[in-house]
Formats: structure tokens, sequence, C-alpha cells
């Protein structure tokens, strides 16, 4: 089946740090890949996303690359900033429209001023 | 923009209660998911439905049980209610176009069970 492996955290960055958070994903087919992310005590937003190799997915100054061959999904943010402190998950969704989201544990980043 | 509503957002109930949770898609959106998100854990997905009709099944629990209507607005319910069933209920929505394919949440009902 379907799975999501993505960095632990928490990750601890002082503002203005680079921020990498790794994701890898096992899947058949061409999946679709997604990035959330999860503010406290709120729902989850979409971030960013991509639909086929190669596509790079940004918002907001984050941005991951969608790379079969290494079957990876690694979100960056060059500077980031205390607002950007959340839980980011890294999901999946199935080749085929309408299929559920698989999720990775979700990394807790925390940006201190 | 519309976004997906759920309600209650705060639900707090009793062992062996029931509970039913609402949700209302985005405008048009003509797909509706349910998932399950334990304290400091992932999302797990529950269940989905397409055109009011049951799309897909996940790790939902007998006890537990969904439906579409016909405005797109869905319901899960839930009965014998378990200390475990604590957590935060997510809807989705998406419009089923493969090229536009994805899935935005609600906020989330916050369910507790004493």
């Amino acid at each position: 089946g379907n799975s999501v492996t993505q960095m632990e955290g928490p990750v601890t960055l002082s503002e203005e740090a680079f921020l990498t958070i790794n994701c890898t994903y096992t899947a058949t087919g061409y999946p679709s890949l997604f990035w959330y992310v999860q503010y406290p005590g709120e729902g989850l937003q979409l971030l960013l996303k991509a639909t086929k190799a190669d596509d790079k997915g940004s918002n907001k100054g984050f941005e991951a690359t969608y790379r079969k061959e290494t079957t990876s999904f690694h979100l960056e943010k060059g500077s980031v900033q205390v607002s950007d402190s959340a839980v980011y998950f890294c999901a999946l969704r199935g080749e085929a429209a309408g299929n559920k989201l698989t999720f990775g544990g979700g990394t807790r980043v925390l940006v201190k001023p | 923009a519309a976004g997906v509503i759920q309600s209650p957002r705060h639900l707090i109930k009793e062992k062996r209660e029931t509970a039913t949770l609402k949700c209302y898609p985005i405008p048009r959106h003509d797909t509706v998911y349910w998932y399950q998100q334990g304290p400091g854990q992932d999302p797990q997905f529950l269940i989905s439905f397409y055109e009011k009709m049951q799309s897909d099944k996940g790790s939902i629990p007998d006890r537990f049980s969904a439906q579409q209507f016909s405005d797109y607005h869905s319901e899960l319910n839930m009965s014998s209610l378990e200390l475990g069933d604590s957590a935060l209920y997510f809807c989705a929505s998406s419009l089923l176009v493969a090229s536009t394919d994805t899935q935005y949440f609600g906020p989330g009902t916050r369910l507790t069970v004493l």
C-alpha cells in the first residue's frame, strides 16, 4: 500500500534560517503529492502540491519538487519566520482521482525570534 | 472564498453515548472525505463519498456510519462512544476532476469522550 515517511521533529530554528523537511513516499503508479500545514489549534491548510514528476509546488516562500527517481518531495523555505511555527504534513494521493490521502507522521517546526 | 464548514467545532460526550458530526463541502464540490486525527498523530482516512455514494472506506469502526445527502453535505454518526474515540475529526471536500482533485479541509470537530 501507499506510505509516506517524513522526518521527525521537533525542528527548532532561528528566524531567517533555512528550513528543510524531508519526505519520501512509497506508491504504485504516479501519485499526487501535497504538503499541508496545521497551525496550533487549527485545521489542515493546503500549502502546496505537485501532480507529476519534476513538478515544483510553491507557496508563501515554500517549495517542494516531485522527484520520482528518489521518491521524494522535500519541503524547503529559504528564510523562516516565527509565524511559520506549525506542524507540517507530507501527504500522497493515489493515482486515481478521488483517492484518499495518506499522511506522513507530521513534523513540528518551532521558529524562535 | 467559501471553505468547508464543520459543526459542531467542539463536542463533549460520555462513554456509550452517540454523536453526529456534520460537514458542508465547498460549493460545487462533489466528494467528501472524513479523517480522524488522534492526539499527536497524523490524520487517518475513515470514509469518503462521491455523488452521495460511498466511494472508499478506511479504518472506520463498525460503530460509525456516514452518509452524503442530496445537498452534498455529509454526516458522521458515531455510536457507543469509547474513550479512544476522542480525537479531531476532519472533513475535506474536492471536485472530482483529475487535474483539480485537491482536498480542502474544514477546521475540524474536536470530540472529547469522558
